[in-house]
């Protein structure tokens, strides 16, 4: 019920290209979808979030595309780089007042090579 | 401001002892969790903390597994008997624990390796 299914496990993507990372998700009552980054040895760090209101969310270089109907989210990094490279983490929030936990997909590795 | 700090970085036990490690969680945030991470893995949820309810601890692995937060700030997390499959990434995060902001802000973690 409260899983979220992240795919693929490990990504390798050429500099200049397009990354995309997928979220599926089982329970309708999640209100809030983050992605979170983590370079080797460091915590995960907040990237983009969306809430199920709106279709996308473009910062910069990432865009979250949310389809409510299939209950999917995607993650897109244009013009990847190097720099890049480290692991993805989709998350999700249950709705409801007091309720910030999070509940994490598995985690994608991304390899930007040159 | 100061972040989420975690310590130890790095522990090293012997199988069978007992370890806590510790986290500051920035100030005013009034949630705080704990998370597991084995190499190579996602983030497994272990306690969570808001404010003075009592703790979820749906995610503690055993009955070897606890953890405080005094005076809603610092928080530790004990492993008793600490076993070769407790070797793994301890991360802690805060939060505001408010409908204003869900953004969890996470520490360093502590590398637990038990021998």
């Amino acid at each position: 019920q409260q899983q979220v299914k992240q795919s693929p496990q490990s990504l390798i993507v050429q500099k200049g290209g397009i990354s995309i990372i997928n979220c599926a998700y089982e329970n309708t009552a999640f209100d809030y979808f983050p992605w979170y980054q983590q370079f080797p040895g460091k915590g995960p760090a907040l990237l983009i979030a969306i809430r199920p209101d709106v279709s996308e969310k473009k910062e910069g270089r990432f865009t979250i595309s949310f389809n409510k109907s299939a209950k999917q989210f995607s993650l897109h990094i244009m013009d990847s780089q190097p720099g890049d490279s480290a692991t993805y983490f989709c998350a999700a929030k249950l709705s409801g007042a007091g309720s910030y936990q999070l509940t994490f997909g598995k985690g994608t590795k991304l390899s930007v090579i040159p | 401001g100061a972040g989420v700090s975690q310590s130890p970085s790095n522990k090293v036990t012997e199988k069978g002892k007992d370890v806590e490690l510790r986290c500051d969680p920035i100030s005013g945030h009034t949630a705080l969790y704990w998370y597991r991470q084995r190499l190579g893995q996602g983030l497994e949820f272990l306690i969570y903390f808001q404010g003075n309810s009592a703790p979820d601890k749906s995610g503690l692995p055993s009955d070897r597994f606890s953890a405080e937060r005094t005076g809603g700030s610092v928080s530790t997390l004990t492993i008793q008997r600490t076993q070769q499959e407790d070797s793994a990434v301890y991360l802690c995060a805060s939060s505001f624990g408010s409908e204003s902001s869900y953004e969890q802000y996470f520490g360093p973690g502590t590398r637990l390796t038990v021998t």
